[in-house]
């Protein structure tokens, strides 16, 4: 299976600030995904990151608040903009083999 | 879009009894639907997966059915474990979209 790296692993952030996450796969991938998991809770797609092009938002996330970049098959990124205590969340990168989704670590976020 | 239904939201048992989660979906053109075990602090793992061309799947001690006419699947762990003790989550998703929906997730406690 795909390796796959997440960088930061935590960071706490003031809010009305912005954080970019990486995600990093050791092999070349077509589909990646971002998901979010709220404390306590089950994990929700936030976006597609398609490579070459604009990432597909699922409803309620737009672009503006979780702008993603895929400029090439093995890395992507997600910014968190203009934060809240609301976008405390841990997100996660998945990768897609055409066999089944692997999750990445995880970037654990604190917004005070 | 699609949504998942997952019960129970709790379950314990004692260890060696058997633990079944189950999950209905609602799109019919879901026809990939994996298993994820999800350790406190952990990223989700891929315990077992079912593709809508197959009933049944069985890996050890663990098995998930499928039933496509009443649009539900059962994971099955039998002779649990304490190690088996985690967060359980289901999903779905189609060969075209591939991105998951899951379900709300199976807190298991196994007491030894």
């Amino acid at each position: 299976s795909a390796v796959i790296s997440q960088k930061p692993s935590r960071d706490i952030c003031q809010r009305g600030t912005s954080l970019t996450i990486q995600c990093q796969v050791d092999s070349q991938v077509t589909m990646m995904f971002w998901y979010r998991q709220q404390p306590g809770q089950s994990l929700t797609l936030i976006a597609t990151a398609n490579q070459g092009s604009e990432a597909t938002y699922e409803s309620g996330f737009v672009i503006d608040k979780f702008p993603i970049s895929r400029p090439n098959l093995t890395f992507s990124t997600l910014t968190v903009s203009n934060m809240s205590p609301e976008d405390s969340s841990i997100y996660l990168c998945s990768v897609d083999d055409w066999k089944t989704q692997y999750f990445g670590p995880g970037t654990r976020l604190l917004v005070l | 879009g699609e949504n998942v239904e997952q019960h129970p939201s709790t379950l314990s048992v004692q260890e060696g009894d058997s633990a079944v989660i189950k999950c209905t979906y609602s799109d019919s053109a879901s026809n990939y639907f994996p298993w994820y075990k999800q350790e406190l602090g952990k990223r989700p793992q891929l315990i077992i997966d079912i593709r809508s061309n197959v009933g049944e799947k069985k890996d050890q001690r663990i098995a998930v059915t499928l039933n496509k006419t009443a649009k539900h699947f059962s994971l099955h762990i039998t002779e649990t474990q304490p190690e088996d003790s985690a967060v359980y989550f289901c999903a779905a998703s189609d060969t075209g979209r591939r991105a998951l929906t899951f379900g709300s997730g199976t807190r298991l406690q196994v007491q030894p």
